[in-house]
């Protein structure tokens, strides 16, 4: 299977700061990516995505950045909140199928 | 827009009892995906309906899950017999493109074999 991977399961961060999650992925044929959120007893919420095409997307708050050469794909969020607390997942297309990753659980502290 | 509605939100069995799950997806949405979901882990792909028709199953353990889509809107995931490595979340999804378009989830159902 494919393997969509996140450098840093846990990560804290002060309220107000920026926040930058991270994910590898392995695929170089993967086209389209896309972060999600998913708070405690919910199911994912989209937040963000970003073709292949392109290397940067900006959403309110929310910028992805692509870098096809390494294979990597990071979300960054502006003036993190505490309704920012959540876990996040990448996922990547590659073909007919959606691989997540492991996903990075975000802390934010007021 | 009423979203990805899912029932029931929690069950809990004993193994080798049957479950099943209900879905249904936001109106209008053609395709529709369950996904299993372990803690701490994303999203794991079962089987993929566009319309009635499942296009993609095989993830999904025919032994002894089964998923149906009668008249392409509503879905139902059963697990007979249940097994204790079958304690998961199980999620619903649906996206608008036939093509694998963006995916709205619903909330799940966690299951608890005991």
């Amino acid at each position: 299977g494919e393997s969509v991977g996140l450098h840093l399961p846990t990560l804290s961060v002060q309220e107000g700061d920026n926040s930058i999650i991270n994910c590898a992925y392995s695929n170089s044929a993967s086209d389209y990516f896309i972060w999600y959120k998913q708070e405690s007893g919910k199911g994912p919420q989209f937040i963000i995505d970003i073709r292949s095409n392109m290397d940067k997307r900006q959403g309110q708050r929310v910028t992805v950045l692509l870098n096809k050469t390494v294979k990597h794909l990071s979300l960054q969020i502006a003036a993190t909140q505490p309704g920012d607390s959540a876990v996040y997942f990448c996922a990547e297309r590659t073909g007919n199928q959606f691989y997540f990753g492991t996903g990075t659980s975000l802390t934010v502290i007021p | 827009e009423a979203g990805v509605v899912q029932s029931p939100r929690y069950k809990i069995i004993e193994k080798k009892q049957p479950v099943a799950f209900w879905c249904n997806p936001i109106s209008g949405h053609n395709t529709l995906y369950w996904y299993l979901q372990n803690l701490g882990q994303g999203p794991e792909l079962l089987i993929r309906y566009e319309n009635e028709e499942a296009v993609d199953d095989s993830q999904l353990p025919k032994d002894r899950f089964s998923a149906e889509r009668l008249k392409g809107v509503d879905s139902t995931l059963k697990i007979q017999p249940a097994e204790l490595g079958d304690s998961a979340v199980y999620l619903c999804a649906s996206s608008l493109d036939p093509g694998l378009g963006t995916q709205y989830f619903g909330p799940g159902t966690r299951l608890t074999v005991l």
